[in-house]
C-alpha cells in the first residue's frame, strides 16, 4: 500500500495563476482532508470530505475549492493564487471521520 | 474557542528523557493525539489517548492526560538522535459528520550527543 500520495511535491506559481493539488489514498478510507502548515502555526484544516459525494469547509477555506472525485481522490484547487497561500499543503485520510488520520508527504507551494 | 498550545523548542541529551507538554481548551475532546514530523515529511501518528484515560504507555512513549487542567504530555524515555523531529499534539473534537483535529504549533525536539 502506498498510503496517501500527493502530487506535485513542489510548485512555484505567480500571483493570479491557478493550479490543482492532487491527493489519492489506497486504504479504502471514507474521509479525506486538506490542511495547510505555516511556520509557527499548527496544521489548519482547509476543507474536508466526510464521505464520497460530500465536502465541507474547514477553518481556512477562502481562496480554495475542492473536489471529491471518487472514494480514492480528493483534489484542492487554487483559482487565483495569492502570496498568502504560500504554504505546505497536506492531504490526510481516515477510515471514517472518527478514526486516526493518515497524512501524505505534503506539497510545498510558493506563490510569487 | 478551540486552541492547542505547545512550547516551540526542546533540547535534550541523548539517553535522557524528553517531556513535551501541551494544553488545550475544549473539554469536549474525544481523543488526543501525538504526531511526529521529520524534516520534509508528512505527519506520522505516534500514539493517542482516549479522553477518559489518564495514562497510556507504549514502549518508550508515555502519555499523561490531566483532564482537570486540560494538560497533555508526551514522555520519550531514553531519547535517541532519531527522535529529533517536530512533535504535534492534536485534540479531536466531534463535529456533525466527522472529528475535527485541532493541532498545536508543534515542539521541535533536538537531541544532542
Amino acid at each position: 500500500n502506498a498510503g496517501v500520495t500527493q502530487t506535485p511535491k513542489f510548485q512555484v506559481l505567480k500571483t493570479g495563476q491557478s493550479m490543482t493539488l492532487q491527493c489519492a489514498q489506497d486504504m479504502n478510507h471514507n474521509s479525506m482532508y486538506w490542511y495547510r502548515q505555516d511556520p509557527g502555526m499548527g496544521l489548519r484544516l482547509i476543507y474536508y470530505s466526510a464521505s464520497e459525494g460530500t465536502t465541507d469547509k474547514g477553518e481556512v477555506p477562502n481562496g480554495y475549492n475542492v473536489s471529491r472525485l471518487n472514494k480514492r481522490e480528493f483534489s484542492l484547487r487554487l483559482e487565483s493564487a495569492a502570496p498568502s497561500q504560500t504554504s505546505v499543503y497536506f492531504c490526510a485520510s481516515s477510515e471514517t471521520g472518527y478514526n486516526e488520520q493518515f497524512f501524505g508527504p505534503g506539497t510545498r507551494l510558493t506563490v510569487l | 474557542g478551540e486552541d492547542v498550545e505547545q512550547s516551540l523548542f526542546l533540547s535534550v541529551r541523548e539517553g535522557d528523557s524528553s517531556v513535551i507538554n501541551c494544553t488545550y481548551t475544549d473539554s469536549s475532546s474525544t481523543y488526543l493525539y501525538w504526531y511526529k514530523q521529520e524534516p520534509g515529511a508528512g505527519l506520522q501518528l505516534l500514539t493517542y489517548i482516549f479522553s477518559n484515560m489518564d495514562m497510556k504507555q507504549d514502549q518508550r512513549l508515555t502519555v499523561l492526560l490531566n483532564k482537570k487542567d486540560k494538560h497533555l504530555s508526551l514522555r520519550i524515555a531514553d531519547t535517541q538522535t532519531g527522535d529529533s523531529a517536530i512533535y504535534f499534539c492534536a485534540e479531536s473534537i466531534l463535529a456533525y459528520n466527522t472529528d475535527k483535529l485541532i493541532f498545536g504549533t508543534g515542539t521541535r525536539l533536538q537531541v544532542f550527543p
